[in-house]
């Protein structure tokens, strides 16, 4: 168990709809990450919260949000779901160090 | 051209033999460099870590980094069928906070 726990594991729904992903980091980091790992395009960096704001911001598509709440949970919100949104869904936390990176188990997603 | 190129394989060596795993990056401001290792459905774990050019050795693995060529390694010793395993690169420039560029994996396979 790494610390960081993404829930739910598995996600089935169909194109249109709109889910919720949620983590919560180890205990002690301020620092929550989104990555999305599809097979083409391997692990891509979506957006970075430090402490409740947002601090970085990659290729994440308008139709994803993120926030980070006062008990420095995360959620990420997709919304208008496509085929291609199909992908396993990773979150990482640090207390801010470039090497104290821990990634949780991710959350796939599948979209029909 | 992807910022990070890494060969997907998959690479099939004997148990006991040495694997070399290599990266490829365009991005001159690249700084930080990391080695991660992700079995089947988990998320990435940290194995090395460096800054900046030079060598790193833990236990059986060892890292270099060459600035100059834009060319990173990681080998293995004396390979177990437990290092079957995807590898990742993962790269970051001193000025993009905490936020990682990944390659996009070599899975490796020992065979007993």
């Amino acid at each position: 168990d790494s610390g960081v726990t993404q829930t739910p594991k598995h996600l089935i729904t169909a194109t249109g709809q709109r889910v919720t992903l949620r983590c919560s980091p180890r205990s002690g980091d301020l620092s929550v990450y989104w990555y999305q790992q599809s097979l083409d395009q391997g692990l891509q960096f979506l957006i970075q919260y430090y402490n409740g704001e947002e601090r970085a911001k990659g290729n994440i598509l308008e139709r994803f949000s993120a926030q980070q709440f006062p008990d420095l949970h995360s959620e990420l919100n997709l919304s208008s779901l496509e085929l291609g949104d199909s992908a396993l869904y990773f979150c990482a936390s640090s207390q801010g160090q470039i090497d104290g990176y821990t990634f949780g188990s991710g959350t796939r997603l599948t979209v029909v | 051209q992807k910022e990070v190129e890494q060969d997907p394989g998959p690479l099939s060596v004997p148990e006991g033999a040495i694997v070399s795993l290599n990266c490829t990056y365009s991005n001159s401001a690249f700084q930080y460099f990391m080695w991660y290792r992700q079995y089947s459905r988990k998320g990435p774990e940290l194995l090395m870590y460096t800054y900046s050019s030079g060598n790193k050795e833990d236990g059986r693995f060892t890292a270099q980094v060459d600035k100059s060529s834009k060319y990173i390694s990681l080998f293995i010793r004396d390979s177990q069928p437990s290092d079957s395993a995807t590898y990742l690169c993962a790269m970051s420039a001193s000025n993009a906070g905490n936020m990682l560029t990944f390659g996009g994996g070599t899975r490796l396979m020992v065979k007993p």
